[in-house]
């Protein structure tokens, strides 16, 4: 489909084992956006990507989590030596042109647990 | 910290009411104001996106108006439908050195009565 795709949709995983988690935004997008929801929670943010700029990381709650975009498409999350704390919903969105102008468009989400 | 807050957190309505809900947001620095519906099992939906002030946006039965000095938007439901029942939420971007970057308030719950 012509939509975001993220992968997996779900993660179980141990305490202080690393995860990543997949976005695929949508062709000719470029602003890309990781977003979590915890129990409870409303969307924090986490990262944000505008082109080649520099990525905003202000919302990245420790140095265990990153982010890359590959080719301005594909994007990956990794959260290294996962904590429970970290198990969340991560939805991932893109948008057209200039980030904050342009709807984002949502993924399915990748629900993660960590036992 | 940006703050977006959203009142109220949550509201019960009956079929055919109409409703209003509320989105504040830093009256300094506006560059985008977003809403957006977020049904069970689905992703959030945009409905809305607004950038200048007393813009005034529909979409059916749905309507947001915006206020940027005083730092407000306000999303109307006419009419609600059970359908409608979802969280509305809304995002602020200031404009500032990650001009893209969306905060998101923490939504109004509405669920609607037949």
């Amino acid at each position: 489909g012509a939509g975001v795709s993220q992968s997996p949709s779900n993660k179980v995983t141990e305490k202080g084992k690393d995860v990543e988690l997949r976005c695929d935004p949508i062709s000719g997008h470029t602003a890309l956006y990781w977003y979590r929801q915890s129990l409870g929670q409303g969307l924090e943010f986490l990262i944000y990507f505008q082109g080649n700029s520099a990525p905003d990381k202000s919302g990245l709650p420790s140095d265990r989590f990153s982010a890359e975009r590959t080719g301005g498409s594909v994007s990956t999350l990794t959260i290294q030596r996962t904590q429970q704390e970290d198990s969340a919903v991560y939805l991932c969105a893109s948008s057209f042109g200039a980030g904050g102008l342009g709807e984002l468009f949502f993924g399915e989400g990748s629900r993660l647990t960590v036992l | 910290i940006l703050n977006v807050e959203q009142s109220p957190q949550s509201l019960h309505v009956q079929e055919g009411d109409s409703t209003n809900f509320t989105c504040s947001f830093p009256s300094s620095n506006f560059y985008a104001l977003h809403w957006y519906r977020w049904e069970t099992a689905k992703s959030p939906e945009a409905l809305f996106v607004m950038t200048l002030n007393g813009d005034e946006k529909k979409k059916g039965r749905i309507s947001a108006t915006l206020n940027t000095k005083e730092g407000y938007s306000y999303l109307y439901i006419k009419g609600s439908q059970p359908e409608d029942s979802a969280t509305y939420l809304c995002a602020f971007s200031d404009g500032g050195t990650s001009y893209g970057k969306l905060t998101f308030g923490q939504g109004t719950i509405l669920t609607v009565h037949p």
